[in-house]
């Protein structure tokens, strides 16, 4: 399994709303990432997990809440976001979160949010 | 920041091989050249990755100058399905340097 699986693939939401992105990998990998893609631009580095516990925050507001459940799991929860935080939000996995051996990214499909 | 230039587009004639440049003179001794492709709508792809030596694997090849400032990536047989945004990245190993910091990236059109 080569897979990593982001659900919902599209999501709707209202700036009142509260909801979650889900990320899931069964790679074994330890390091997992979210990353968000704005139209016609190149993906930008939102946060990183390196086992389970949160070592990059790229300055993302409050608004975005990441969480690490298990080693398999990556949740974004969403709440009180503005329209311009629609974007397309893409996770990834790698055996180890710096380069050399074992640290090519494996990309989810995304998830796509608009932001009413 | 990305310390990566790219070409904003290329073209290539299907059947024929994709030659992409990329610039990293700030490169330093710890850092990776690594290659990503999104095609249109889906997510990235990894392509391959190499330290000072050429690379190949089944999808390309990878050309690191001697000093290390540019490297090209191959595609020997570019299909139209090869069409896509291609991004050289550097990346170290360890520290700050280890993020995976996309650039503006190639737009390969591969033309039938």
């Amino acid at each position: 399994d080569t897979e990593v699986t982001q659900t919902p693939k599209h999501l709707v939401m209202g700036m009142t709303n509260k909801k979650s992105l889900k990320c899931e990998q069964h790679m074994g990998h330890r390091a997992m990432y979210w990353y968000k893609q704005k139209a016609k631009k190149p993906p930008e580095l939102m946060f990183v997990y390196s086992y389970e516990k949160l070592s990059i925050n790229e300055s993302v507001p409050s608004r975005f809440s990441p969480e690490c459940p298990n080693s398999s799991l990556l949740n974004l929860h969403l709440h009180a976001l503005q329209p311009e935080d629609s974007a397309l939000y893409l996770c990834a996995s790698s055996q180890v979160s710096g380069g050399g051996v074992g640290g090519e990214l494996f990309f989810g499909e995304g998830s796509r949010l608009t932001v009413l | 920041d990305a310390k990566t230039t790219q070409p904003p587009s290329m073209d290539c004639a299907e059947g024929r091989a994709a030659n992409l440049p990329c610039n990293h003179s700030t490169i330093s001794g710890n850092e990776y050249v690594y290659w990503y492709r999104q095609i249109h709508s889906q997510g990235p792809q990894y392509i391959i990755h190499g330290l000072k030596n050429n690379e190949t694997n089944e999808m390309a090849s990878l050309i690191i100058t001697e000093d290390r400032k540019s490297s090209t990536l191959i595609l020997p047989h570019a299909t139209l399905r090869d069409t896509a945004v291609y991004y050289c990245i550097v990346r170290g190993y360890g520290g700050a340097t280890n993020k995976l910091i996309f650039g503006t990236g190639t737009l390969l059109a591969v033309q039938p």
